[in-house]
């Protein structure tokens, strides 16, 4: 049973558009949720990272939510570039001494 | 965050060889983790390399296939051992300085056997 889950699977958007990304997890207790971007080929890198008492989270045109109660995540993205084509993980952590659960990955093509 | 260093960044081998990936980090840390991740799947955890014990596998990944060695506290490296086509993956190391932090991602090595 995944204990986290992404939605969509792949998404296509316009260069320019919004698009918000979902994470929905099962994990508990829970200490943290993060989020990732991953370019074809290269390693994940850190996009944010929520405790159980933040809500929501800024990093740049990447904005993070976090509702704790129905343990669901979202990472809104703004203004869309090509460059934000990539794989975007969210991955859920149980506490600080336990290892890390990713989800399967949201796929995510902008074009022009 | 830690800056991680990892090599060969993709290498094409044959069956039944072994090939070795090395990473590097600019600042000690107690635990390395190796992931591997198939194409158009997520990361799967390995193992996690301690400095100065054996590396911990998870389950379906042995020792015999997947050697680790954990010299000091900023190197590690992971051999993918008698490979089969089946071992075609992109391989990851991960470091995390601190449970309030993220992982930070060596930029990982593709490995495609042929």
């Amino acid at each position: 049973k995944n204990q986290v889950e992404q939605s969509p699977q792949s998404l296509i958007i316009l260069e320019g558009k919004n698009c918000t990304l979902q994470c929905n997890y099962t994990v508990s207790p829970f200490s943290n949720l993060r989020w990732y971007k991953q370019d074809t080929g290269r390693g994940p890198v850190s996009l944010t990272i929520m405790t159980f008492s933040e809500n929501t989270k800024s990093n740049g045109r990447y904005t993070a939510t976090l509702d704790a109660d129905t343990k669901q995540s979202s990472l809104h993205i703004t203004a869309s570039q090509l460059s934000d084509s990539a794989s975007y993980i969210c991955v859920v952590k149980k506490t600080s001494y336990d290892k890390v659960i990713f989800g399967p990955g949201t796929s995510l093509s902008v074009i022009p | 965050s830690a800056v991680i260093s990892q090599k060969p960044s993709r290498d094409i081998c044959q069956r039944g060889t072994s090939l070795t990936i090395q990473c590097q980090v600019d600042s000690q840390v107690t635990m390395m983790f190796w992931y591997r991740q198939q194409p158009g799947q997520s990361l799967t955890l390995i193992a996690t390399a301690n400095q100065g014990s054996e590396a911990t596998y998870e389950s379906g990944f042995v020792i015999d296939k997947f050697p680790i060695s954990r010299p000091n506290l900023t190197f590690s490296t992971l051999t993918v051992s008698n490979m089969s086509p089946e071992d075609s993956s992109i391989y990851l190391c991960s470091v995390e300085q601190g449970s309030n932090y993220g992982y930070t991602f060596g930029s990982g090595t593709r490995l495609t056997v042929v």
